[in-house]
């Protein structure tokens, strides 16, 4: 079974500061994806990044980079240099690549990111 | 061009009503996922759907049912309401490239929040 746990409940911080949200998740699968997504006070899921478990590179987006490590089963977003817009839900997601999983996403419980100026 | 659109945005309903939930995907998006959102917690996986046909259901009850027409949207129905049902009910699309192959990202609308009383 999937799982994905997002300790993290709710990180405070003030504008130009980084902050990281931490993800772990479990599967039995040896390929699938790994997902953010922020979720502001209108509802709507906004995708952020995708990454593929058979590729490990860490990236940058803008002010947005992740650390994917398949070893210790995490996935760790950052967003640097916040902005109070920035201030959303974000939920980590894990979906398998098979056919059959093809629009299920497994999602954490979220942590809330309170971004003051 | 217009994202995923969802109605209605909120509605109220009391114990043992019935609802019906309506979603539009993005343009040329062939698969409709759908997903309840409780207060607090990540989104749950109710039900996918591709080319008119079920693809997957999430760990619900029967009182959960779904349905895609011909232009490709959906309707998620809820039969004798619970105060438990009462969330935010997330449609998500998302299309498919040749060969089956899962990009994974899901395009969602805002939601329909549901109150049951």
């Amino acid at each position: 079974a999937q799982k994905v746990t997002q300790a993290q409940t709710e990180i405070s911080v003030v504008e130009k500061e980084d902050v990281t949200l931490d993800c772990v998740y479990e599967t039995r699968d040896t390929t699938y994806y790994l997902f953010w997504y922020k979720q502001p006070p209108s509802g709507e899921l906004v995708f952020l990044i995708r990454r593929n478990s058979f590729d490990e590179q860490n990236e940058i987006s803008g002010r947005y980079s992740w650390n994917f490590q398949k070893s210790t089963s995490s996935f760790n977003f950052t967003i640097t240099a916040s902005q109070v817009v920035d201030s959303a839900v974000y939920f980590c997601a894990l979906s398998e690549l098979a056919p059959d999983s093809w629009g299920k996403l497994q999602f954490g419980a979220g942590t809330q990111v309170v971004v003051t100026p | 061009d217009a994202g995923v659109t969802q109605s209605p945005t909120h509605l109220i309903k009391t114990r043992g009503q019935q609802v019906t939930l309506r979603c539009s995907p993005i343009s040329g998006h062939k698969s409709v996922s759908w997903y309840q959102q409780v207060l607090g917690q990540g989104p749950q996986f109710i039900f996918q759907y591709y080319e008119k046909e079920e693809r997957g259901r999430g760990n619900f009850p029967d009182r959960f049912s779904a349905r895609q027409f011909p232009n490709y949207s959906s309707e998620l129905n809820v039969n004798a309401l619970l105060l438990g049902d009462s969330a935010l009910y997330l449609c998500a699309s998302s299309w498919r490239l040749a060969g089956g192959k899962n990009t994974g990202e899901l395009f969602f609308g805002e939601g329909s929040r549901l109150t049951v009383l």
